[in-house]
């Protein structure tokens, strides 16, 4: 099947504690994406990708960190000076030169 | 800054009602516009979009879009809800400039009653 995975699905951590998100796609697409999802806000975006070992910051970039060394993996780290972790993470990805981007199943983070 | 904007955050319809949830966005020139949704527990899933020619869009499980430039809008409608069309809609943009980085409205959830 193609499509896009994340894993967990759910995710504790203690306060001040960094965690990875894992994203995998094997659809073939350059561009990789994360957004978070807070209840009334609807998706704000984190960091993309648009190719191998390349990546900007989104809106909400502070306290995240990525990386892109291969084209089906992008993770995200959130580290312990993100001051409101507690969220919904959603991956997507899309091919370089069309617009549509398709999401993963999502994380619920949770840090306690 | 760019910015799309959805007006109803909550709606709630009997099975049978018309519906039609709006969607604003804040810029000009050329822009390409999606309508998502997450249904309960599922990935969040294209409903439509617009890229050029006809400004009225139809997508998938009966819905239906109209891109209005002059009132820089973009509502989603349904003729005829059903149980199953409750979940959380998402309106996004892409305005000139903004390479592959899409803005979301802050959702619609929608609620049928059976």
């Amino acid at each position: 099947d193609g499509g896009i995975t994340q894993s967990p699905k759910y995710l504790f951590r203690k306060e001040g504690q960094n965690v990875t998100l894992s994203c995998e796609q094997n659809l073939n697409h350059d561009a990789m994406y994360w957004y978070r999802q807070d209840p009334g806000q609807g998706l704000r975006l984190i960091y993309y990708s648009q190719i191998v070992n390349d990546f900007q910051k989104g809106d909400i970039a502070e306290g995240y960190s990525v990386s892109r060394e291969k084209k089906e993996s992008f993770p995200l780290t959130v580290t312990s000076a993100q001051k409101n972790p507690t969220a919904f993470y959603l991956c997507a990805s899309s091919i370089q030169t069309q617009e549509t981007q398709y999401f993963g199943p999502g994380t619920r983070l949770l840090v306690l | 800054a760019q910015s799309v904007s959805q007006h109803n955050h909550h709606v709630i319809l009997s099975e049978a009602a018309s519906l039609e949830l709006g969607c604003n966005y804040s810029y000009g020139g050329t822009v390409n516009l999606f309508w998502y949704v997450q249904y309960p527990g599922q990935h969040l899933q294209l409903l439509l979009k617009y890229f050029s020619g006809d400004p009225l869009v139809k997508g998938i499980k009966g819905f239906e879009a109209e891109f209005i430039k002059s009132k820089f809008s973009f509502n989603l409608r349904k003729p005829s809800v059903q149980w199953s069309d409750t979940a959380e809609y998402f309106c996004a943009g892409k305005g000139p400039g903004a390479g592959n980085m899409l803005t979301f409205g802050g959702g619609t959830r929608l609620m049928v009653k059976p």
